[in-house]
């Protein structure tokens, strides 16, 4: 159980376009969901808190008009990565926790995406 | 601050046994988890301590004891595939996880 279901694997585009990155609780349902970024050998890094029928919570420097969250159903997050850029190459990770406030986060198997 | 602090790497034998250790400050305690991750894959839950004392599963025990504010990943028989990076992340008052910067581990034969 708990599985977290993360789409594309890997995405490669060219600086200027928008991509979007899904995040699915595929046995579960999650009011709140997770998006994470990890450059090489670096620890995660938090950079919001998707909360299912309102706006995201983004933690500090993180621009929320460059990184569209989407939390349209229990089951669905949605990161869009508007106009990239190659500094946002990176490991883009979500994960969701299901049942009460202490159950251990389960992530998605990440997208890396790489912005030539 | 809330800080979490683990070593950065650690190597081990292959069949021996290691523990990674954990300490933290945070504004309130919900909760400590340790995951852990291969390179380039994302990270994968191992273990939950809420309580003081240890927890054991299979090969893996977690210890913890939250007036020291101390956490210990122990790990048992090790294998090759147990290379990894552990991460040892706190759940504060507000159910937020603070994530430590992981430690590398690296098994040798």
């Amino acid at each position: 159980g708990a599985v977290v279901s993360q789409h594309p694997s890997w995405v490669i585009c060219k600086s200027g376009t928008s991509v979007k990155i899904e995040c699915r609780s595929l046995d579960f349902q999650a009011t709140t969901m997770f998006w994470y970024r990890q450059f090489p050998k670096q620890s995660l890094m938090l950079m919001a808190t998707s909360n299912e029928g309102s706006k995201a919570t983004y933690e500090q420097g993180v621009e929320k008009d460059k990184f569209l969250i989407n939390h349209a159903s229990l089951t669905l997050s949605t990161l869009t990565v508007t106009s990239a850029h190659p500094e946002d190459s990176s490991f883009y990770i979500c994960s969701a926790s299901p049942g009460g406030e202490s159950q251990p986060q389960h992530f998605g198997d990440g997208t890396r995406l790489s912005i030539l | 601050g809330q800080n979490i602090d683990q070593p950065t790497e650690m190597t081990a034998t292959e069949g021996a046994i290691v523990q990674i250790n954990c300490t933290y400050q945070t504004s309130g305690f919900n909760g400590l988890f340790w995951y852990q991750q291969h390179a380039g894959e994302a990270p994968t839950f191992l273990s939950y301590n809420v309580l003081d004392g240890l927890e054991e599963k299979g090969r893996f025990s977690s210890f913890l004891s939250r007036s020291k504010g101390y956490s210990y990943l122990l790990l048992k028989e090790l294998q090759m595939k147990d290379s990894a990076s552990y991460l040892c992340a706190v759940m504060d008052s507000n159910y937020q996880l603070i994530w430590g910067a992981g430690t590398k581990l690296i098994i040798k034969p």
